[in-house]
């Protein structure tokens, strides 16, 4: 069974620097895709990254990017030069794509909250 | 493209009653989900369906139901309420590319 953890309930940053958000994941199966999703407090899901298992190198969306280290089963999100309106929940996924038979289904992490302070 | 709309956006619902949360993608996707989110906590699969008049369980099933007679619509039922429905339900498809597209949510509250 797949599993997500993020590990940091909350965190805080300061206006214009960079924080990383924590994820690690447990699969068996060596194809999986993994998600950066945020949440602001109007609620809807808003996806900001993707990480395939065989993607040599680490996903890169505008200030995102996803520091994938394979071995060590992380897939951490670091945001550069924070704004105010980053400020959200931010949940970590994992999709199986291993012979089909995950038909897309999304595993998700239990959050973060992120706060930005100008 | 709408995307993947909702309706209702909020409910209140009384223990014991019954009510159909609504469903709708434009986008011809085969593959659509429906997942709950309590307070504090990531979301968790309910039910998906890959194709019209094919849906199966996800990891949450007890307490709801669903239907799939259309590549656009995907209801979901809840049959006799109880206070531990209250969540956030979200409803979302997938075209096999790599992005699933998500509903804007339903906040319902049973008491």
């Amino acid at each position: 069974a797949q599993k997500i953890t993020q590990t940091q309930p909350g965190m805080f940053v300061q206006e214009k620097e960079a924080v990383t958000l924590d994820c690690t994941y447990d699969t068996s199966d060596q194809s999986y895709g993994l998600f950066w999703y945020k949440q602001p407090s109007s609620g809807e899901m808003i996806f900001l990254i993707y990480q395939g298992s065989y993607d040599e190198q680490n996903a890169t969306e505008g200030r995102y990017s996803l520091n994938f280290q394979k071995a060590r089963k992380s897939a951490n999100l670091v945001i550069s030069a924070s704004q105010l309106g980053d400020s959200a929940m931010y949940f970590c996924a994992m999709r199986e794509l291993a012979g089909g038979t995950s038909y897309g289904k999304l595993t998700f992490g239990q959050g973060t909250i992120l706060t930005v302070h100008p | 493209n709408a995307g993947v709309t909702q309706t209702p956006k909020f409910h209140i619902l009384k223990i014991g009653q019954s009510m159909t949360l609504q469903c709708t993608q434009d986008m011809n996707h085969n593959y659509m989900y429906w997942y709950r989110q309590d307070p504090g906590m990531g979301l968790k699969l309910i039910y998906y369906s890959v194709g019209a008049g094919i849906t199966d369980k996800g990891e949450v099933p007890n307490g709801y139901n669903v239907s799939r007679s259309t590549t656009e619509d995907f209801p979901l039922r809840l049959e006799l309420a109880a206070p531990s429905q209250t969540s956030v339900y979200f409803c979302a498809s997938w075209d096999i590319s790599y992005e699933q597209y998500f509903g804007p949510g339903t906040r319902l509250t049973v008491t």
